[in-house]
């Protein structure tokens, strides 16, 4: 089974604090995307990368950035932590056009 | 304007009874794909089942089924016989662009309870 992980389930920051989400895949995908998810918003693309070194602006990238130096690493960095980047935070990995597997998450609370 | 429209944030459905949850997209694309996806409670998004836009038959993985309507542009998802821990919250999502470059939208989500 492919292995999405997040290497932070629960993070609480405080306000002005750089942030950084790690994202980490094990089965060699050139895609992969980081969503928040918020109650009544549904989840809402940040950044995606097709390959390394490569990133796009997803529908909300304001108050984010993400780096992919390697192909299996995808992170997501804000630079200034704010309260209105308390979300739950979504990374997902694939190569297919049938779908892609997520992480299990990570719950950000900035105080 | 909204990609993938659920309009129904929360249903109720009784142990062993069948419920549809509802979903229309939006697309100029010729090319696309319908997803569902399964929240539960704990956080992790489950695959459940992938519609192609250019399928013929409707996709169906157990309990699960997609009825899909082109014309209308509506993908639903059908469950059938109903169980307690089908109570979770349902996304779909449409994925979009070139192959080899796809991005996933999602819908803003149902939220399930099955009753006992």
């Amino acid at each position: 089974d492919v292995k999405v992980t997040q290497s932070s389930r629960y993070l609480v920051k405080r306000t002005g604090e750089k942030v950084f989400l790690e994202c980490v895949q094990d089965m060699d995908h050139e895609n992969m995307f980081w969503y928040r998810q918020d109650p009544g918003l549904g989840l809402r693309l940040i950044y995606f990368s097709y390959d390394v070194k490569m990133k796009e602006k997803g529908d909300i990238p304001e108050g984010y950035s993400v780096s992919r130096e390697k192909k299996e690493r995808f992170s997501l960095i804000l630079e200034s932590a704010s309260t209105n980047q308390t979300s739950m935070y979504l990374c997902a990995s694939g190569h297919s056009e049938d779908g892609y597997t997520f992480g299990s998450g990570t719950r950000l609370t900035v105080v | 304007a909204q990609k993938i429209t659920q309009t129904q944030p929360g249903m109720f459905v009784q142990e062993k009874e069948a419920v549809t949850l509802d979903c229309t997209y939006d697309t100029s694309d010729p090319s696309y794909g319908l997803f569902w996806y399964k929240q539960p409670s704990s956080g992790e998004m489950i695959f459940l089942i992938y519609q192609g836009s250019y399928d013929q038959q409707n996709a169906t993985e157990g309990r699960y089924s997609l009825n899909f309507q082109k014309a209308r542009k509506s993908a639903n998802l059908v469950i059938s016989a109903s169980q307690l821990g089908d109570s979770a919250m349902y996304f779909c999502a449409m994925r979009e662009g070139p192959k080899g470059t796809y991005k996933y939208i999602f819908g803003t989500g149902t939220r399930l309870k099955v009753l006992a």
